[in-house]
């Protein structure tokens, strides 16, 4: 596909359920990046990854929230035993860096809404 | 205090003028500057790096005051496409972390 794409869009969870978020980025991009935006504010940062190594993960909230992205392309962020705190907009990016260039494509994002 | 602040606004300007954006950021080892443009229930998109020396594409002004920490954004003649909400966005040295502020909303009025 032309950019990232992320599934599902919309997701609605019960109180303690968990949920996998899916990325896939813009093909043969190195980094990768994960946000949650709540209304009215920035994309708050949570972890990235260059190829398949997580490099910083000080973003997530708590150990209920992990990501991986074992192939260097795809990507899943999973958050364990929902609450309802978690409910926002999950966004994903992949980075393209050059010499002029400093890109982040985001992607239309996950609406976790948790009840 | 937060990394990087903005005036959330809304800022409500009619067609033509010019619009200013100031975004400041706390963190001296800041090393890359952007701004990003969102649309209503859409995602970010890169509108301008900003360069130390100030750039310009077409109707838009970026400059970086590095001695006072802080980012400009100038819309000149604004349209009404213009609305949306601008993202100041800063890279710190040392790492590849991106840190958003939260956004101007600019609504162009007819």
């Amino acid at each position: 596909g032309a950019g990232v794409s992320q599934s599902p869009r919309y997701k609605v969870t019960k109180r303690g359920q968990d949920v996998a978020l899916r990325c896939d980025p813009i093909s043969g991009h190195v980094s990768l990046y994960w946000y949650r935006q709540a209304l009215g504010q920035g994309p708050e940062f949570l972890t990235y990854f260059n190829y398949e190594a997580q490099q910083d993960k000080s973003g997530l909230p708590n150990d209920r929230f992990s990501a991986e992205r074992p192939e260097g392309s795809i990507s899943t962020l999973t958050i364990q035993r929902t609450e309802q705190r978690d409910s926002a907009m999950y966004r994903c990016a992949s980075r393209v860096t050059g010499l002029h260039t400093d890109t982040q494509y985001f992607g239309p994002g996950t609406r976790l809404t948790v009840l | 205090r937060k990394e990087v602040e903005q005036d959330p606004g809304p800022f409500n300007v009619p067609e033509g003028a010019t619009v200013a954006f100031n975004c400041t950021y706390s963190n001296s080892a800041s090393q890359s500057f952007f701004w990003y443009r969102q649309d209503c229930r859409k995602e970010p998109k890169l509108l301008m790096s900003v360069y130390s020396s100030g750039n310009e594409d077409g109707r838009f002004t970026a400059q970086l005051n590095r001695a006072s920490q802080y980012i400009s954004l100038l819309i000149r003649d604004s349209k009404l496409s213009d609305s949306a909400t601008y993202l100041c966005v800063v890279l710190n040295f040392g790492n590849e972390k991106l840190t958003f502020g939260t956004g101007t909303r600019l609504t162009i009025i007819p």
